[in-house]
């Protein structure tokens, strides 16, 4: 049961340039997260999807897109990375809206 | 928007002292409050989580306390160990969102 599986770990991105973060969950969670965490600030909510085929704006949505392909997978989009969106991102799943969320290991992002 | 304020931002205790963290909410629709650690390089992980028609839960050393008509929860961590040392997160719901806190550093020293 690998739980939340997040790819990948690390990357460095130069500015202007885009990439997707993946996140799949094998718990059969209806609620799925992205959150980024820096230093001082805790985690933000960038885009939730409460259920397969609907994604909501959270917190800190500017210059992301996502994508909940099915129910197990849910994908977060640079299309033109700044260094603003170096942080550890990560992503987060639940049964439903009120209960645990578990979390994926992180992405280590440096846009440079 | 659902808006979490969680105090301390940092927190030192000795061992087997007691610590506590604050946080408030803002949405008065918001039903369940949990609790994250999260050590150094790690994810965050539940550690006790409270809904909205109770009003305190303990588990072990740890107890959450909720007063819905002050919107404000509390984490109430007693005997505290080194090993509590970590990175402490309140969160509420909005919706179907969960908003976190900015979180609370605990440094337990022996």
């Amino acid at each position: 049961n690998a739980g939340v599986t997040q790819t990948p770990k690390f990357q460095v991105l130069k500015t202007g340039q885009s990439m997707t973060l993946q996140c799949a969950q094998d718990m059969n969670h209806n609620s799925m997260y992205w959150y980024r965490q820096d230093p001082g600030m805790g985690l933000r909510l960038i885009y939730y999807s409460a259920s397969e085929g609907t994604t909501d704006k959270g917190e800190v949505p500017n210059g992301y897109n996502v994508s909940r392909l099915n129910k197990r997978e849910f994908s977060l989009r640079l299309e033109s990375a700044a260094p603003s969106q170096t942080s550890v991102y990560f992503c987060a799943s639940s049964e439903t809206g009120t209960s645990e969320a578990f979390f994926g290991q992180g992405t280590r992002l440096t846009v440079v | 928007g659902e808006n979490v304020e969680q105090h301390p931002s940092t927190l030192s205790v000795q061992e087997g002292d007691s610590a506590v963290i604050k946080c408030t909410y803002s949405d008065s629709a918001s039903n369940y409050f949990p609790w994250y650690k999260q050590e150094l390089g790690k994810r965050p992980q539940l550690i006790i989580d409270i809904r909205s028609n109770v009003g305190e839960k303990k588990d072990q050393r740890i107890a959450v306390t909720l007063n819905k008509t002050a919107k404000h929860f509390s984490l109430h961590i007693t005997e505290t160990q080194p090993e509590d040392s970590a990175v402490y997160f309140c969160a509420a719901t909005h919706g179907t969102a969960l908003i976190f806190g900015k979180g609370t550093t605990l440094s337990v020293s022996s």
